[in-house]
C-alpha cells in the first residue's frame, strides 16, 4: 500500500521567514496530494490541495509543488504569520481509492 | 460549526470493556473514515466506508469494528481486543467524487485505565 514520509517532524521560524514541509509517497498511481493544518486543540482542515496533471498550485502566502519522477511534494509558507503556527498533514490518494494516506505531521512554530 | 459531530469529547473505560464512540454527518456525504492520532504518528486509518453497508479495513483494523446502516452515521466501537486502544480519534467524510476535501469531527479522546 502507499507509504507516505514527512520531513521535518517540527520546524521553528521566524515570523516574516518561508517555511517548507517535504513530504515524499511510495506508490507512482498516487494522484491526489492534498495538506491539512491542524491547530492545537481543533480539528484537522484542509488548507490545499493538488493533482498529479500540474506540478505548482499557490493561494495567497501557501503554495504546494509537485515532482512526480521524484515521487515527492513539497508545502511552502511564505511570509509567516503567528497564526500559521500549528500540525500540518501532507496525504496521497489513488483515482477511485477512497483512502487516503496521512504522513507524521510537521508541528510548525513561528517565533515572533 | 456543524457538519459532521463526534461525542463524546471524552470518553473513559475501564480495560477489557467494548466502546462504541459515535460519528455522525449531515452533509450528505457518501464517503466516511475512521482515524487514529497518537504522537508522532500522524493519521492513521482505522476502517471506511464509500457507500452505505459497506467498508474496507484501513491499515490498522486489527480490534476495531465498524457498521454503515445509514449514510449519516458511521459508529466505531474499539473492542478489548485492541492492545492499545488509549488515544485520540477522527472521524471525517467527504463526498464520493475524485477527491475532494475531507471534513473532520472535533475528535473523541478515549483513556483506558
Amino acid at each position: 500500500g502507499e507509504n507516505v514520509e514527512q520531513h521535518p517532524s517540527t520546524l521553528s521560524v521566524q515570523e516574516g521567514d518561508s517555511a517548507v514541509i517535504k513530504c515524499t509517497y511510495s506508490d507512482s498511481a498516487s494522484n491526489y496530494f492534498p495538506w491539512y493544518k491542524q491547530e492545537l486543540g481543533k480539528r484537522p482542515q484542509l488548507i490545499i490541495d493538488i493533482r498529479s496533471n500540474v506540478g505548482e498550485k499557490k493561494d495567497q502566502r501557501i503554495a504546494v509543488t509537485l515532482n512526480k519522477t521524484a515521487k515527492h511534494f513539497s508545502l511552502h509558507i511564505t511570509e509567516t504569520q503567528p497564526e500559521d503556527s500549528a500540525v500540518y498533514f501532507c496525504a496521497a490518494s489513488i483515482v477511485g481509492n477512497e483512502k487516503l494516506t496521512f504522513g507524521t505531521g510537521t508541528r510548525l512554530t513561528i517565533i515572533p | 460549526d456543524g457538519g459532521i459531530t463526534q461525542s463524546p469529547k471524552y470518553l473513559f473505560r475501564k480495560e477489557g470493556q467494548n466502546v462504541t464512540l459515535s460519528c455522525e454527518q449531515n452533509l450528505n456525504h457518501d464517503a466516511m473514515y475512521w482515524y487514529r492520532q497518537d504522537p508522532g504518528q500522524g493519521l492513521r486509518l482505522i476502517y471506511y466506508s464509500q457507500i452505505v453497508n459497506d467498508f474496507q479495513k484501513g491499515d490498522i483494523a486489527e480490534g476495531y469494528s465498524v457498521s454503515r446502516e445509514k449514510k449519516e452515521s458511521f459508529p466505531l466501537t474499539v473492542t478489548s481486543a485492541q492492545k492499545n486502544p488509549t488515544a485520540f480519534y477522527l472521524c471525517a467524510s467527504s463526498p464520493q467524487v475524485l477527491h475532494t476535501e475531507a471534513f473532520f469531527g472535533q475528535g473523541t479522546r478515549l483513556t483506558v485505565v
